[in-house]
C-alpha cells in the first residue's frame, strides 16, 4: 500500500465552523506533512511531524490545529477560519523527517472553501 | 535552500522526448536536485532525484550537469498524462529549534508543461 488516503475530498464550511480534515498513510512512515496550496501557486509546507511528535510549525495561524493521533494518522482541525484560507489542503508522508534523501508521498488533497 | 529558475511554460508533442531544464547556481554540495509534478487537481507526485549522477527511473532520466548548476528532466515519450506542473527542487537539510534535521521541501513555481497530440 503505496498510498496516502485523505478525507473529504471537498468541504465547505463557514466562518463559524469546526471542521477536521483527516490524513492517513499505512506506509510506516513516521513523517507526515500539511501543505497548503492556493490557487495557481505552488505549495506551502505547514506542519511537519516527527514520530507522531509536532516537529515544525510554519508560523501558521491557531486557527490551524493539527494533531497526530498515531503513526498512521494526521488531523488538521479548523476553526473560525476566513476566506483567504480557501484552498487545497495536501497531506504527506516520508519514511523519515529527516535527511533530504527519502521522497513525500502526497495525497490528493482536500478542496476547501471558507464561506 | 537554493533557488531554482524553471521556464514559466513548454509544450512538448505526443510521443517526443519533453526535456525540462532547471537552473540551481547556487547549489551546495550536500543539496539534492528533486523533481515532482503535479496533474490539474492532484496532489504532487515524485519523479526522480539526484546529487551529482544521472538518474533513471521508470518514469525519467535526470541529467545534472558537471558544476551541478543545472539539471534536465527528460520524459523520453510523452503522452497526454504527462501534462502537468513540474517542479525541480534543490533540497537541504533544515534544523528545527530543537536542533532535528529535516529535509524540507520547498516548491518554486515550476514549468507547465502541456503535451500536444
Amino acid at each position: 500500500d503505496t498510498e496516502v488516503t485523505q478525507t473529504p475530498k471537498h468541504l465547505v464550511m463557514g466562518m463559524t465552523n469546526k471542521k477536521s480534515l483527516k490524513c492517513e498513510q499505512h506506509m510506516g512512515h513516521r513523517a507526515m506533512y500539511w501543505y497548503k496550496q492556493k490557487a495557481k501557486k505552488p505549495p506551502e509546507l505547514m506542519f511537519v511531524y516527527s514520530y507522531e511528535k509536532l516537529s515544525i510549525n510554519e508560523s501558521v495561524p491557531s486557527r490551524f490545529s493539527p494533531e497526530c493521533p498515531n503513526s498512521s494518522l494526521l488531523n488538521l482541525h479548523l476553526h473560525a477560519l476566513q476566506p483567504e484560507d480557501s484552498a487545497l489542503y495536501l497531506c504527506a508522508s516520508s519514511p523519515s523527517p529527516q535527511g533530504i534523501y527519502y521522497e513525500q508521498y502526497f495525497g490528493p488533497g482536500t478542496r476547501l472553501t471558507v464561506t | 535552500d537554493a533557488k531554482t529558475t524553471q521556464p514559466t511554460s513548454m509544450d512538448c508533442a505526443e510521443g517526443r522526448a519533453a526535456n525540462l531544464p532547471c537552473n540551481h547556481s547556487t547549489i551546495s554540495g550536500n543539496e539534492y536536485v528533486y523533481w515532482y509534478r503535479q496533474i490539474h487537481s492532484q496532489g504532487p507526485q515524485y519523479i526522480i532525484h539526484g546529487l551529482k549522477n544521472n538518474e533513471t527511473n521508470e518514469m525519467a532520466s535526470l541529467i545534472i550537469t558537471e558544476d551541478r548548476k543545472s539539471s534536465t528532466l527528460i520524459l523520453p515519450h510523452a503522452t497526454l498524462r504527462d501534462t502537468a506542473v513540474y517542479y525541480c527542487i534543490v533540497r537541504a537539510s533544515t534544523a528545527n529549534a530543537g536542533g532535528t534535521s529535516y529535509g524540507k521541501l520547498t516548491f518554486g513555481q515550476g514549468t507547465i508543461l502541456t503535451v500536444h497530440p
